[in-house]
């Protein structure tokens, strides 16, 4: 199956610094990438749509501003949590959309623990 | 988009099969059905997809009777190795696909 590439796979960070995770698809292209994260025993949750060359799509209740991705190939989308806090503390994961033979298919990354000190 | 019920969780001994199913009373005619599977601390992991009938890869196999309102992961002779989280997806191919998530059913195998 396709591979989808995500680092760093943990960070630890103090509070107010920014901290980028990058989301990388490595032997198709992915014109499109979902982020997501994830609070211990819950659910992913969706955060944004990012889009090869246009501006992401946020979810409901998602700070554009704080969260910023940028998607500027077709292989590489990116995730930077500016002036992380306590509360961004969180399980971060990306995925990239599959198309061909049938119905949509997603690869995910292998997610990035985010701690903030 | 389709929304899917599943239970939050189910137990199960090595060598049994397990059998998952997810509700989807309205999908729609272009809808595609697709379960992943995420181990603790890990992105989640496409296992199989269908549309209808029945489909079976080296992994699990997947029913979907003829009114497509709700489908079944089997998993044949589960081991430890299975514990996870069982997630199904509703939706079809297109820019406009949200891929969302339920709570997904919490596989628990036991010796």
């Amino acid at each position: 199956g396709a591979v989808v590439s995500q680092h760093p796979s943990w960070v630890i960070c103090k509070s107010g610094t920014s901290v980028k995770i990058e989301c990388r698809s490595l032997d198709f292209q992915a014109t499109t990438m979902f982020w997501y994260r994830q609070f211990p025993k819950q659910s992913l949750m969706l955060m944004a749509t990012s889009n090869e060359g246009s501006k992401a799509t946020y979810e409901q209740g998602v700070e554009k501003d704080k969260f910023l991705i940028n998607h500027a190939s077709l292989t590489l989308s990116t995730l930077t949590v500016t002036s992380a806090h306590p509360e961004d503390s969180s399980f971060y994961i990306c995925s990239a959309r599959d198309r061909g033979g049938g119905g949509e298919k997603l690869f995910f990354g292998s997610g990035t623990q985010l701690s903030v000190l | 988009l389709a929304k899917t019920t599943q239970p939050i969780s189910m137990d199960s001994y090595e060598g049994q099969e397990v059998n998952i199913t997810c509700s989807h009373n309205n999908i729609a005619t272009n809808d595609y059905i697709t379960w992943y599977q995420q181990f603790p601390s890990q992105g989640p992991r496409f296992i199989i997809q269908g549309y209808k009938t029945k489909v079976t890869n080296e992994v699990a196999s997947l029913f979907i009777p003829a009114d497509r309102k709700s489908s079944t992961l089997s998993l044949p002779r589960v081991s430890l190795s299975d514990t996870a989280v069982y997630y199904c997806l509703v939706g079809e191919e297109g820019g406009s696909y949200i891929p969302t998530f339920g709570r997904g059913t919490s596989l628990i195998v036991h010796p």
